[in-house]
This record gives C-alpha cells, structure tokens and sequence, in this order.
C-alpha cells in the first residue's frame, strides 16, 4: 500500500523568509503533483514532476524530485502572504492506472 | 464554462433527506471522481469512473450512490446520511490512457453538513 507523508502538516513562517516543506512516500513511483488549496477552494495543480531529479520553479515556489529518496520538496523563497494556504503532494505509483495518493497537507501560514 | 463545476456549492441536510450533488467537466476527460475532503485527514478516494464505468468504490457506506450517464456528467446520491458524512466533496476529471493518467483537475467543491 502506498503510503504518502508530508512534514510538517502546520507552518508557520514570517515574509521574506525561506522554508522547504517535505513530501516521502513508501513504494516506487515516478510520477508526483503538488496542488495548493485555499481556504474554501478547490485544489489547484502547481507542479507536476516526471522523472528522477526533476526541478520546476514557479515565482517563489520551487518542487523537486528525488526517485531513489522517494522524496520530494516545496521549496517557498521569501515568503509573502498571499502564498498562505494548504499545500498537498499526491503520489502515482508506477502501475498502470492507479489512484493518486495524497498526503494529509502542509498547511502555510505567512505572518507579515 | 471551462473546468469542473461542482453544484451545489454548500447544502445542508438532515439525516433522513434525500440530495444529490453534480459534477460537470468541460475538459474532455474520460474519467471522473469523487473525493471526500474532511478536516485533519487527507483527501479520500470515494468512487471512480473511467469511460463510464465504476472501477473502484473502497469501501464507502450505500449511503453514497454515484452516478455516471457520461463522460462529462457525474453525480452523487445521498441518503440517510450521518453527521460523520459531513465534510467537503470534491469532484475531479483526468485523461486516462491504457498506461498513465494526466493530473487531476479539481472542482470547487460541495461543503455538505448533516443535521
């Protein structure tokens, strides 16, 4: 069973400053998205990583890949307020097709 | 209208009613889904849909029944719900081909409460 973790599940961070939020999950998978959700909202896809070592960057938001580690980052650069909101990694394991698996979320909150 | 339009927006209930919740995408996609999305847990797969066809439920009470009359329509049937039930239901749609699946595209979501 595919297991998806996200650490830390609250956050709290002033503006301008620079924290990594972190995805692991438990069996082979090539294939991870991060959505971001405000309160209220839907789920909105930032970022879709395709292959071991894979980098996208976004304004202040970078997300990575590590396959072997089967880890991924979210990387948030000088932080500003309108970047508060639930952000979540969903897992798609390498077998056919299979439902994504979403960790609990990292909820960001961005304090001026 | 683009994306996915989930109606209604909010609805509250009480135990003994019957409702039912809409799911529209404009994306062309051949599968849709039902996620249950309730405070401190992750989101809960609830049902799937691929070229019509329900390919997994895990599990979920038949208080839930969902519906599929085509790739663009997708409902969801409730009846004597509990108050548990009460949480936000998210509709999604992806394209599905023999190997992968492209990412999901969210609806906004119904934020149902049980009386």
């Amino acid at each position: 069973e595919l297991k998806v973790e996200q650490n830390p599940l609250f956050l709290s961070m002033q503006e301008g400053k620079n924290y990594t939020i972190y995805c692991n999950y438990s069996t082979t998978s090539d294939r991870l998205y991060w959505y971001r959700q405000d309160p209220g909202k839907s789920l909105e896809s930032l970022f879709v990583l395709l292959s071991n070592g894979a980098v996208k960057q976004e304004g202040r938001l970078m997300a990575s890949l590590d396959t072997k580690a089967r880890l991924s980052t979210l990387h948030i650069t000088a932080a500003v307020h309108d970047l508060s909101a639930t952000y979540f990694c969903a897992v798609d394991m390498e077998a056919g097709n299979t439902p994504l698996v979403f960790g609990k979320g990292t909820r960001l909150s961005v304090i001026a | 209208e683009t994306g996915v339009t989930q109606t209604p927006r909010h609805l509250v209930m009480g135990m003994t009613n019957k409702k039912s919740l809409k799911c529209e995408q404009h994306l062309g996609h051949n599968a849709m889904y039902w996620y249950k999305q309730s405070a401190k847990k992750p989101l809960e797969l609830m049902f799937v849909y691929n070229f019509k066809e329900q390919t997994e439920n895990n599990s979920v009470p038949s208080r839930f029944s969902p519906e599929c009359p085509n790739s663009s329509h997708l409902f969801l049937h409730l009846h004597t719900l509990q108050p548990e039930d009460s949480a936000l239901y998210l509709c999604a749609s992806s394209q599905e081909d023999r190997h992968r699946n492209s990412p999901l595209h969210f609806g906004n979501g119904t934020r149902l409460t049980v009386t």
